[in-house]
């Protein structure tokens, strides 16, 4: 099926440091969700977008809604060692409930 | 948001078998879904779930081979038939929580599934 276009696919990174991963589309999408999923664990949700240009924080997190609604990066800043998981961006179009998930950032953080 | 639970967390079941994954939320929500997750792959949608309706499906999923219940706007359940071993995956249920302009999803803890 069609997925989104997650970069990078691993990051690693010295304790302290800020992260950058996006995710692209060539759909315009409604929605853009960001899921962190531990191991042996489901994803949770971290941050939920809903307009063009929106700019959300949740604590360290800020993720951004693209003006082209084709594409969603999420920064974390001065990363900790509880930040290390799998990152996964989702898109969702108008109208729709089902989700197009990226193929995920796996984060490393070395102390 | 929304509290999953599934059940089991895990089995290890041999090929041929079939296995039925529980899923239980703690409110009542319209849409249920069902994902896999192959090994350190992303997620693919298996089926939406809607009580008193059949479940829709995603290109390359069958109902002979995942057949769903949703009994009520609590629970579902998803079974993994004639198993072989490429079935070996975390399968995830997740419920959509709609508010008045948006909707999230919330997904469970995972069932962990391997096929020998």
């Amino acid at each position: 099926g069609q997925q989104l276009n997650q970069s990078p696919q691993s990051m690693f990174i010295q304790e302290g440091e800020d992260v950058s991963m996006n995710c692209t589309s060539s759909s315009i999408f409604n929605t853009w969700l960001w899921y962190k999923q531990d191991p042996g664990e489901g994803p949770v949700l971290l941050i939920a977008l809903y307009k063009a240009g929106e700019l959300t924080s949740n604590g360290r997190l800020t993720a951004q809604f693209g003006i082209t609604r084709k594409d969603s990066f999420l920064n974390i800043s001065a990363s900790i060692p509880s930040d290390v998981g799998i990152y996964f961006c989702a898109g969702q179009w108008q109208g729709a409930q089902k989700l197009v998930f990226g193929q995920g950032t796996r984060l490393t953080i070395n102390p | 948001s929304a509290v999953i639970s599934q059940k089991p967390s895990r089995d290890i079941c041999q090929r041929g078998t079939s296995l039925t994954i529980q899923c239980q939320v703690d409110s009542q929500v319209t849409m249920m879904f069902w994902y896999r997750q192959q090994p350190g792959q992303s997620l693919t949608l298996i089926a939406t779930a809607n009580q008193g309706s059949e479940a829709t499906y995603e290109s390359g999923f069958v109902i002979d081979k995942f057949p769903i219940s949703r009994p009520n706007l609590t629970f579902s359940t998803l079974t993994v038939s004639n198993m072989s071993p490429e079935d070996s995956s975390i399968y995830l249920c997740s419920v959509a929580v709609s508010w008045a302009v948006s909707s999230e999803q919330y997904f469970g803890p995972g069932t962990r599934l391997t096929v020998t």
